[in-house]
């Protein structure tokens, strides 16, 4: 079965700051998710990568996928106070199927002002 | 709002309840999900209903039963549940063969048991 490692397990960054996560699989990666959560609510989908180098950005926040298609990072640039969260990284087993996600434990992410 | 809804958003119940968990989307999808949300461990997947057939998991307790009555409805029906079932459960939505559009979830039901 598929395991997904996030890095670092909590992450600490003065606003303004910026920041990467990373997101480390253990097998070839179809289709990868970035969410983001509130405590104790749902997740908010960010972006989704599918090829090889793939990079994408929204606002802020980039997302990127190595070559190998094993490993994500997702770098937040001038943080803000909106960014605090948690974010999870999700993997697809074969892209389009309805097989459902497998996710790695989150990331923590706490700005200070 | 999502598009995915689900209800109730807090539950209490004892260890001899039986009560229900209800998710619903309109967002013409045909695969719908229940996941576990538990603190410090990943979100777990616990049924998928692709075209409202489920696909089995056997590692969930029988304790929990789900129930997709058509493409827009699931439902989590709980009973003699025990305090370590206490999580967030989420449900998702995605439309299956459909690449780069994600699946959507709910905001939860967070479910204590007593």
């Amino acid at each position: 079965s598929q395991e997904l490692e996030q890095s670092p397990q909590s992450l600490i960054v003065q606003e303004g700051k910026n920041l990467t996560i990373n997101c480390t699989s253990s097998k070839t990666l179809y289709g990868l998710y970035w969410y983001k959560q509130k405590y104790g609510e749902g997740l908010i989908f960010l972006m989704m990568l599918q090829k090889g180098g793939e990079e994408k950005s929204h606002e802020k926040i980039t997302a990127k996928l190595d070559e190998k298609k094993q490993q994500s990072s997702l770098h937040i640039t001038a943080s803000q106070p909106s960014h605090a969260g948690i974010y999870l990284c999700g993997a697809d087993g074969r892209g389009g199927g309805a097989d459902g996600l497998t996710f790695g434990k989150g990331t923590h992410l706490i700005i200070q002002p | 709002e999502t598009g995915v809804t689900q209800t109730p958003r807090h539950l209490v119940m004892g260890m001899t309840n039986k009560k229900s968990l209800k998710c619903e989307q309109h967002l013409g999808h045909n695969a719908m999900y229940w996941y576990k949300q538990s603190a410090k461990k990943p979100l777990e997947l616990m049924f998928v209903y692709s075209l409202e057939e489920r696909v089995e998991n056997n590692s969930v307790p029988s304790r929990f039963s789900p129930e997709c009555p058509n493409s827009s409805h699931l439902f989590l029906h709980l009973h003699t549940l025990q305090p370590e079932d206490s999580a967030l459960y989420l449900c998702a939505s995605s439309r299956q063969g459909l690449i780069g559009y994600g699946y959507t979830f709910g905001s939860g039901t967070r479910l204590t048991v007593v």
